[in-house]
């Protein structure tokens, strides 16, 4: 099937910088990739849809200024989390939607962000 | 919007038995069916799918039911094994050629297969 990888797996930063997560998709073209955060035995939160080429669209209640979505081409969009806070600590993943096969979703390993 | 309600939320059954975890939707337009399986600290894997075209699908030990009228679908997994046990996620997807893409998730139900 389809290849999603995320980047990075784990990362640790001090409370006040800025972390950026990539996700690119490997073997297809994703015009549509989104962002989840994960709190531990929780479901899916979906962040925001990020599509290639314009801004990304962010659910109810998500900082567009505190997470920056870029979806520059059809395989790789990121997420960077700017002044990042130990309340940003969490389990970031993405997913990528198959331009050719309607509806299908392929997700990432997930980035498992800490901040001190 | 889309609401999808998963239950139950967790699900503890003895190795050989089956388990069912249903969701329902609100959205008659939603077309696309599909269940994740996530291990603890791991991508959610897609295990199986079904689109409103169909009632049922099956692969090997797990089968999916799809009714329309009533919008709920269902994961059946038969002669559940330990390795089964993990946190499994429905979601109900409208997707259409034209672009239009919106997909909503449940929220979890932890299956726990008992040796």
């Amino acid at each position: 099937g389809a290849v999603v990888s995320q980047h990075p797996s784990r990362v640790i930063c001090k409370s006040g910088t800025s972390v950026k997560i990539e996700c690119r998709s490997l073997d297809f073209q994703a015009t549509t990739m989104f962002w989840y955060r994960q709190f531990p035995k929780k479901s899916l939160m979906l962040m925001a849809t990020s599509n290639e080429g314009s801004k990304a669209t962010y659910e109810q209640g998500v900082e567009k200024d505190k997470f920056l979505i870029n979806h520059a081409s059809l395989t790789l969009s990121t997420l960077t989390v700017t002044s990042a806070h130990p309340e940003d600590s969490s389990f970031y993943i993405c997913s990528a939607r198959d331009r050719v096969v309607t509806g299908e979703l392929f997700f990432g390993e997930g980035s498992r962000l800490t901040v001190l | 919007g889309e609401n999808v309600e998963q239950h139950p939320s967790t699900l503890s059954v003895q190795e050989g038995d089956s388990a069912v975890i249903k969701c329902t939707y609100s959205d008659s337009a939603s077309n696309y069916f599909p269940w994740y399986k996530q291990e603890l600290g791991k991508r959610p894997q897609l295990i199986i799918d079904i689109r409103s075209n169909v009632g049922e699908k099956k692969d090997q030990r797990i089968a999916v039911t799809l009714n329309k009228t009533a919008k709920h679908f269902s994961l059946h997994i038969t002669e559940t094994q330990p390795e089964d046990s993990a946190v499994y996620f429905c979601a109900a997807i409208l997707s259409s050629g034209a672009g239009s893409y919106q997909l909503t998730f449940g929220k979890g139900t932890k299956l726990s297969v008992i040796p």
